[in-house]
């Protein structure tokens, strides 16, 4: 059973242009998360999704930050016109969902590490 | 909202002794307190988590108490080997489903 994959681990981007996060959570799963790492320090949430729904988004930034998980495919966090500040780790997670009980556990990517020059 | 504290930052135990990181919570709405254990360059790990529902939870060398009284809830790592190096997160939320509030983690090493 695949882990939850993230892609690319890598990502490199110059300030103004937009960068594009693809997560394909655990089968079976239908939640996930977005949480983003900056060096040093412990993660922060974002935004939690089910699928074809944003269910809080309040640690998302207002301006340049959206995220979706389609009814098919990964789910996708997009940053438009990067800054230097946007560098970091951003890590998905998901999880079962309702009805899971204690199975409600959140497993993590590997992440992708954004660097914006 | 949630704010969680955690100590130490930094640990470092010599292989065979025992390491121990705590965590403190605000809000007591939270009821789910993972442990995730990370890896240079890779992404976080669940190692053990407890419910509000008990007081203690054991699985091999790793242990986690809670008291949700004093808000506050800790990781005992015993006979400590060099693999155990690495940086150690706790967490909190309302369920396992709901956004996770994460401390700023302890790096723990374990020196042979």
């Amino acid at each position: 059973n695949a882990g939850v994959m993230q892609n690319p681990r890598h990502l490199v981007r110059r300030r103004g242009q937009e960068a594009r996060l693809r997560c394909s959570p655990m089968k079976g799963h239908s939640h996930v998360y977005w949480y983003r790492q900056l060096p040093e320090e412990g993660l922060k949430f974002m935004v939690y999704l089910q699928k074809e729904n944003i269910i809080d988004e309040s640690g998302m930034p207002k301006e340049r930050f959206s995220a979706e998980f389609p009814k098919e495919g990964p789910s996708i966090l997009r940053i438009q016109q990067v800054v230097r500040g946007d560098s970091a780790a951003y890590f998905c997670a998901s999880s079962p969902g309702q009805g899971a009980g204690a199975k409600n556990i959140q497993y993590f990517g590997a992440g992708t590490r954004l660097s914006v020059l | 909202g949630e704010n969680v504290e955690q100590h130490p930052s930094t640990l470092s135990v010599q292989e065979g002794d025992s390491a121990v990181i705590k965590c403190t919570y605000s809000d007591s709405a939270s009821n789910y307190f993972p442990w995730y254990k990370q890896e240079l360059g890779k992404g976080p790990q669940l190692i053990i988590d407890i419910r509000s529902n008990v007081g203690e939870k054991k699985d091999q060398r790793i242990a986690v108490t809670l008291n949700k009284t004093a808000k506050h809830f800790s990781l005992h790592i015993t006979e400590t080997q060099p693999e155990d190096s690495a940086v150690y997160f706790c967490a909190a939320s309302e369920t396992g489903n709901t956004p996770l509030v994460f401390g700023k983690g302890t790096r723990l090493s374990v020196i042979a």
